[in-house]
């Protein structure tokens, strides 16, 4: 079956760094795109990024261009956020999904999200 | 940006009773790109309807999915105690990518 498994979050102070990670088993890693969403305390769900497959697209919500990068490595089967000069308003659960169809960005599949503070 | 207007905010339904959630988007959606999740308390999001009416692998059949252009409900025919939750609508026939701010649907 299907599984994601978030890690990396924590609680970093304003202006640090941080970077998510998310171990995926279950299915052939390299034939899907794949996302990072987020979820603010009792607030909505909002896109961070997703990548293509083989890593050569990658998009961004404007909230994170410039400080956030996601990346893969399809031989770890792993996806990564790296998130720099945080802010306050980044506090959230952070998600790993998978994309469900190329080119039709959906998400099937989510992991259980890891809980990102930023506060000083 | 597509705006998804959820409503209403909050339904309080008993079990068994039909529960009709609505999604609008403040442009057409394009070919229809309208997918519904479900969301219980302190857990992830859960697909349950893409293409604004084709159901989710293992999903019951009471959950439903219609509409087109810019008006979109979610239909869940008759509730069972698991289906009080919160639902999101979200489109990705443009971009960025957007999703609604939510319905609860709580027990009355």
């Amino acid at each position: 079956q299907v599984q994601l498994v978030e890690s990396g979050g924590g609680l970093v102070k304003p202006g640090g760094s941080l970077r998510l990670s998310c171990a995926a088993s279950g299915f052939t890693f390299s034939d899907y795109y794949m996302s990072w969403i987020r979820q603010a305390p009792g607030k909505g769900l909002e896109l961070v990024s997703y990548i293509s497959s083989s890593s050569s697209y990658a998009n961004y919500a404007d909230s994170g261009k410039g400080r956030f990068t996601i990346s893969r490595d399809n031989a770890k089967n792993s996806l990564y956020l790296q998130m720099n000069s945080l802010r306050a308003e980044d506090t959230a659960v952070y998600y790993c999904a998978r994309v469900g169809w190329v080119a039709a960005v959906f998400f099937d599949y989510w992991g259980q999200g890891t809980l990102v503070s930023v506060s000083s | 940006e597509i705006v998804l207007t959820q409503s209403p905010g909050t339904l309080s339904l008993s079990p068994g009773e039909r529960s009709t959630l609505s999604c609008r988007a403040s442009q057409s959606v394009s070919s229809n790109y309208l997918a519904w999740y479900q969301q219980k308390p302190g857990q992830a999001p859960r697909l349950l309807i893409y293409g604004a009416s084709s159901r989710a692998t293992g999903i019951p059949d009471r959950f439903s999915g219609s509409g087109s252009g810019t008006d979109f409900t979610l239909t869940i025919s008759r509730l069972e105690p698991e289906d009080f939750a919160v639902y999101y609508c979200q489109q990705y026939g443009s971009s960025p990518l957007t999703f609604g701010g939510g319905t609860k649907v709580e027990i009355k």
